[in-house]
């Protein structure tokens, strides 16, 4: 069965500072690993995704991810956090063998202080 | 390419009554999956639709139900509604080819409200 982690509930960071948000996962068959971000009262936003390839990823608004399979970790980053990234962020993962059955963290908070 | 979208965007039912959601994917994108999001729960997946077949279900009772039609766009329905059925309902396209393949786009969500 897949599952998602995401170990912290809030994360906190001033603005200017780089701030991680942690991910980790367990599937069966090779990973499709995602990340969302939803503004209130909005639908999911697509900002990065992990098929193959360089574990670094690069996607929308300066964010970034490391995928690192043998801690099973997609951490999310970005070298210098806006009070506009704050939101709330949801990892998702997808097991190659299982169609399109997204299986989504519960999200953490994140919260940049000016 | 316009995104998803989602009618209505807000609905408030009472309990017992039915609602039917609507879902219109982003143009060429062949699979609908549709998603419950409530603070308790978080993010749990219903179903997803590809050319009109359900084709992976999640684990929700038979009171949710969908359907696809030809040209993709989707409905779910819930019967019998309950007052633990209130939550956001995701729609999500995605396409099989091309640079987005794999990914899946969200609308803006659908508020039930159950009273």
């Amino acid at each position: 069965a897949q599952s998602v982690a995401q170990p912290e509930d809030q994360v906190n960071v001033a603005e200017g500072n780089p701030l991680t948000v942690k991910c980790t996962y367990s599937v069966s068959g090779n990973p499709y690993l995602f990340w969302y971000v939803q503004y209130p009262n909005r639908g999911l936003q697509f900002l990065l995704k992990y098929i193959t390839g360089d574990n670094l990823v690069k996607g929308s608004y300066g964010f970034e991810a490391e995928f690192n399979k043998s801690q099973t970790s997609f951490h999310l980053k970005k070298p210098s956090a806006l009070v506009s990234d704050s939101a709330l962020y949801f990892c998702a993962v997808r097991d190659e063998n299982y169609g399109q059955n997204f299986v989504f963290g519960p999200g953490t908070r994140l919260s940049v202080l000016p | 390419k316009a995104g998803v979208t989602q009618t209505p965007r807000y609905l408030i039912k009472t309990r017992g009554q039915q609602v039917t959601l609507s879902c219109s994917p982003i143009s060429g994108h062949r699979s609908v999956s549709w998603y419950q999001q409530t603070p308790g729960q978080g993010l749990q997946f219903l179903f997803e639709y590809f050319s009109e077949t359900q084709r992976n279900k999640g684990n929700f009772p038979g009171r949710f139900s969908g359907r696809q039609f030809s040209n993709s766009r989707s409905e779910m329905n819930v019967s019998t509604l309950e007052l633990g059925d209130s939550a956001l309902y995701l729609c999500a396209s995605s396409s099989t080819s091309g640079e987005g393949a794999d990914t899946q786009y969200f609308g803006p969500g659908t508020r039930l409200t159950v009273l």
